[in-house]
């Protein structure tokens, strides 16, 4: 059974940053494109970033383009997204989803807020 | 970017009842349009790839329709346990984008 267990998420002041992790199990990580998508509070789903198999392909909605870095350990089957200079717009449940586009399975989801 | 929209934004419906949501891409996808089922405090989940492909699991009653721009989810005849709110997404370029949703309520 596919699982994708995320973690890192929490409360934050406008400007600060926060890691997000994700591990997968119950398939071959290695072999799948990556993505997070969020969802804001009573809102609708937003595609953040995406990473290739062998991490050497990433791509970023163009709101956290400078400010995220998406990146996995595939030794360890995990995702991660590095999230700086986090804004009051950024707050959401942060899912991690397999696959690069065709987002075949989701986790639960860690809530980031910004706030001070 | 594409815009992805859909219509209605929501919709009263009584089980048994036979249920359509439209998609609209502003350009060209092709067949690259997917469809997602979220339950309230759920994660979404993949009903429908490639427009018009049952993904393994799905009830039969299911369907998906439609290429180019324009795409159909259609639910033969509705259960209790799809009172969900219904997301299309492209596939075919970055950004990867959804529709704004539309929540299918009990009438």
């Amino acid at each position: 059974e596919v699982q994708l267990v995320e973690a890192g998420g929490g409360l934050v002041q406008p400007g600060g940053s926060l890691r997000l992790s994700c591990v997968a199990s119950g398939f071959t990580f290695s072999t799948y494109w990556m993505s997070w998508v969020r969802q804001a509070p009573g809102r609708g789903l937003e595609w953040v970033a995406n990473i290739r198999q062998d991490g050497g392909d990433k791509y970023y909605v163009d709101s956290v383009k400078g400010r995220f870095t998406i990146s996995r350990d595939n030794t360890e089957n995990s995702l991660f997204l590095q999230m700086n200079s986090l804004r009051a717009d950024d707050t959401a449940l942060y899912y991690c989803v397999r696959g690069g586009g065709s987002f075949d399975s989701w986790g639960q989801g860690t809530l980031v807020t910004v706030s001070s | 970017d594409i815009q992805m929209t859909q219509s209605p934004s929501s919709l009263s419906a009584s089980v048994g009842d036979r249920v359509t949501i439209a998609c609209r891409a502003s350009q060209s996808i092709s067949s690259h349009l997917i469809w997602h089922q979220q339950k309230p405090g759920k994660a979404p989940k993949l009903l429908i790839y490639a427009a018009c492909n049952l993904q393994s699991g799905v009830p039969s009653r299911f369907s998906g329709s439609g290429s180019g721009t324009d795409f159909t989810l259609t639910i033969s005849s509705l259960q209790p346990e799809d009172f969900a709110t219904y997301y299309c997404q492209q596939n075919n370029s970055i950004p990867r984008t959804f529709g704004q949703g539309t929540k299918v309520e009990v009438k």
